[in-house]
């Protein structure tokens, strides 16, 4: 089963605009990661925040965790066309290191 | 290095044949993981090796689904009598195991099946 949401579901952007997409999870959870997919491809790792960590950056991605709200945001600044993909969130809870995927949010970046 | 490999990348059978999927991981990573993702959602777990320890089977869909793991390295994932909801495309990753907190997972590019 899935136990995070993503929203939105799509999001299209300007080139040069940031994108915001949120995650919501249900149980608590040790971990939370966020990938990117391109079309057609794998997923690929961008970032993992720990239950005790609340921001993280890397490069122009900043993600937030609110565990007291069961969620997360990406933000990915100053967007380019090759930041179109759709990303995903993952959460693996205590004792279970299995990863649970929401469906997406799919982002649009236009030239 | 090279990342993880997955076989064949597309793959159309008729209803009711059996397929392999095969997925060549990271060297060195000793967890293993299966996934399905339908047109459009995200990924459902499958199955998970970690070592020599016993597979974690929980999210086979059904008993048509079997899954190996031979001398800790490639998998294969096996689908018999193929049904058309089995149509999908199958993720492979891998990721090192610490065995204290999860790891990034590296995926493969998948294999599209499609059951006519």
């Amino acid at each position: 089963s899935q136990q995070g949401e993503e929203d939105p579901q799509a999001l299209s952007i300007q080139e040069g605009e940031n994108a915001t997409m949120n995650c919501s999870y249900k149980t608590s959870i040790n971990n939370l990661q966020w990938y990117r997919q391109n079309s057609g491809r794998g997923l690929v790792h961008l970032i993992l925040i720990r239950s005790n960590e609340r921001e993280k950056h890397s490069g122009r991605l900043r993600v937030t965790l609110d565990t007291s709200k069961k969620s997360s945001s990406l933000l990915i600044t100053a967007s380019r066309a090759a930041d179109t993909a759709s990303y995903f969130c993952a959460t693996d809870t205590p004792n279970d290191y299995k990863l649970s995927f929401g469906a997406g949010t799919t982002v649009t970046v236009r030239a | 290095g090279a990342g993880v490999s997955q076989s064949p990348s597309n793959k159309v059978t008729e209803k009711g044949k059996d397929v392999e999927l095969r997925c060549d991981p990271i060297s060195g990573h000793t967890a293993l993981y299966w996934y399905r993702q339908s047109l459009g959602q995200g990924l459902e777990f499958l199955i998970y090796f970690q070592g020599n320890s016993a597979p974690d089977k929980s999210g086979l869909p059904s008993d048509r689904f079997s899954a190996e793991r031979t001398g800790g390295s490639v998998s294969t994932l096996t689908i018999q009598r193929t049904q058309q909801e089995d149509s999908a495309v199958y993720l492979c990753a891998s990721s090192l195991w610490t065995g204290l907190s999860n790891q990034p997972q590296h995926f493969g590019d998948g294999t599209r099946l499609s059951i006519l």
